[in-house]
């Protein structure tokens, strides 16, 4: 069975930083393309980063590059996103799911809430 | 960037219509488009990707089409449990692989 389980949101401050994990299981994570997706309060859905397999390659949306970083640790199943420099724009809903290049994310964690306020 | 946009944004019917929903990307995407199903405080459901190609389990009045930059997702015989908000991706040019603004389907 796949599961895809994210953690560590939470509410912080402005500028403050905040690291997202995602554990995956049930598939193979180690051959899989890993994204991150948000979707602020009543809005749409945001592709924020990427990561390729082994790592080596990572990839951001505007809105997040230069404050956000993507990383991975295949020997745990497991890939991060280390938030700092947030501001109340950050306010969201994070998704992690797999990422099937041409084919989109068949596999979605449920989501953990940031939310950035003071 | 590519940009995507859906028509409608909101849209209104009745269990067993048959219901299409359009997504238009700023450049051409050759048939690289997927759709995903997304209900209320749970995570988006894949349903169709290279287009037309319905994922395994997706039930079959599900149906995609298009190539280029105009893309259709249609529902025949609504049903219940099809009243959510959808989104079409582009996953031609990536990064980033861009969403569309959604299309909520209300009863």
């Amino acid at each position: 069975e796949v599961q895809v389980l994210e953690s560590g949101g939470k509410l912080v401050q402005p500028g403050g930083s905040l690291r997202l994990s995602c554990a995956a299981s049930g598939f193979t994570f180690n051959s899989s393309v890993m994204a991150w997706v948000r979707q602020a309060p009543g809005k749409g859905l945001e592709w924020v980063s990427g990561i390729s397999e082994s790592g080596g390659s990572t990839y951001y949306a505007d809105s997040v590059k230069g404050r956000f970083t993507i990383a991975r640790d295949n020997s745990k199943n497991t890939v991060y996103l280390q938030m700092d420099s947030l501001r109340a724009e950050d306010t969201a809903v994070y998704y992690c799911a797999n990422l099937r290049l041409g084919r989109g994310s068949d596999y979605w964690g449920q989501g953990t809430l940031v939310t950035v306020s003071s | 960037d590519i940009h995507l946009t859906q028509s409608p944004s909101f849209l209104s019917a009745s269990v067993g219509d048959r219901v299409t929903i359009t997504c238009r990307a700023s450049r051409d995407l050759d048939s690289y488009l997927a759709w995903y199903q997304q209900k209320p405080g749970k995570a988006p459901h894949l349903l169709i990707y290279t287009a037309s190609t319905l994922r395994s389990g997706v039930p079959s009045r599900f149906s995609g089409s298009g190539s280029g930059t105009e893309f259709t997702l249609t529902i025949s015989n609504l049903q219940p449990e099809d009243f959510a908000t959808y989104y079409c991706q582009q996953l031609n040019n990536y990064p980033p692989y861009t969403f569309g603004q959604g299309t909520k389907l209300e009863i």
